[in-house]
């Protein structure tokens, strides 16, 4: 059981909006830590896309969008494409564990 | 640009020690005000963070594997390195090393290396 919470699965047509939420609790979200997404292509490593709750790194499209609120986040994606297809993981810090967290990953597919 | 790659043995016996190398290329950890982390992803599964050291050789991990693990660094080689100690089925993961950077409130991992599997099996 991962310590941020990301509903498994998530789709969307082509053109539409998503929504992948990260749930956490006071010792991490809640605590004032930034909260960063990173999406994983099919056999790839994963890729910064969203880090400090709502910002894109230099090269990341603003079809992708972060919030946070609480002890919760959100990661954006509108005008779905085909090559969004992948897995989004959030990351925060716990301060009970003294480290970074992952959540369990969302596999968003494009129908 | 900053790259990491990943490096050793791909397959290792259950109760050894797993060793794995990161080599940096296009800036010098002890250059750099990042610290340098270590990853894993067992197939078909999330990510989990394994834990960090600074060139200075300062080290945080995570309280779940701290008893087996043991991340280093040589700035002579601009390399640092993980040894996972009593390895078991459970280990098998395709490891990654990444830039861990960020203040004490936003640490994120923003340069990852291409990931190395590494397989526990007699």
């Amino acid at each position: 059981q991962s310590v941020l919470t990301q509903p498994p699965s998530v789709s969307g047509a082509p053109g539409q909006r998503v929504t992948i939420s990260c749930t956490g609790s006071s010792s991490n979200i809640g605590a004032a830590y930034d909260v960063h997404w990173y999406q994983q292509l099919p056999g790839a490593a994963p890729k910064l896309l969203i880090y400090a709750n709502s910002n894109r790194p230099s090269g990341v499209p603003d079809r992708f969008s972060g919030s946070k609120s609480g002890t919760s986040a959100s990661l954006a994606i509108t005008g779905l494409q085909a090559e969004d297809e992948a897995d989004y993981y959030c990351q925060s810090y716990d301060s009970s564990l003294s480290g970074s967290v992952f959540g369990g990953g969302t596999k968003l597919t494009v129908l | 640009q900053l790259q990491l790659q990943e490096s050793g043995p791909g397959l290792v016996k259950p109760s050894e020690t797993l060793s794995l190398t990161c080599t940096v290329s296009g800036d010098s950890i002890s250059r750099s005000s990042y610290y340098w982390g270590w990853l894993r992803q067992p197939p078909g599964k999330g990510l989990e963070w394994i834990g960090s050291i600074f060139y200075s050789g300062s080290t945080y991990y995570n309280p779940s594997l701290k008893s087996r693990v043991t991340i280093s660094v040589d700035t002579s080689k601009n390399q640092f390195s993980l040894k996972l100690s009593s390895v078991t089925a459970a280990d098998t993961a395709v490891y990654y090393c990444a830039r861990h950077s960020g203040g004490s409130y936003s640490r994120r991992f923003d340069y990852w290396g291409q990931g190395t599997l590494v397989t526990v099996s007699s």
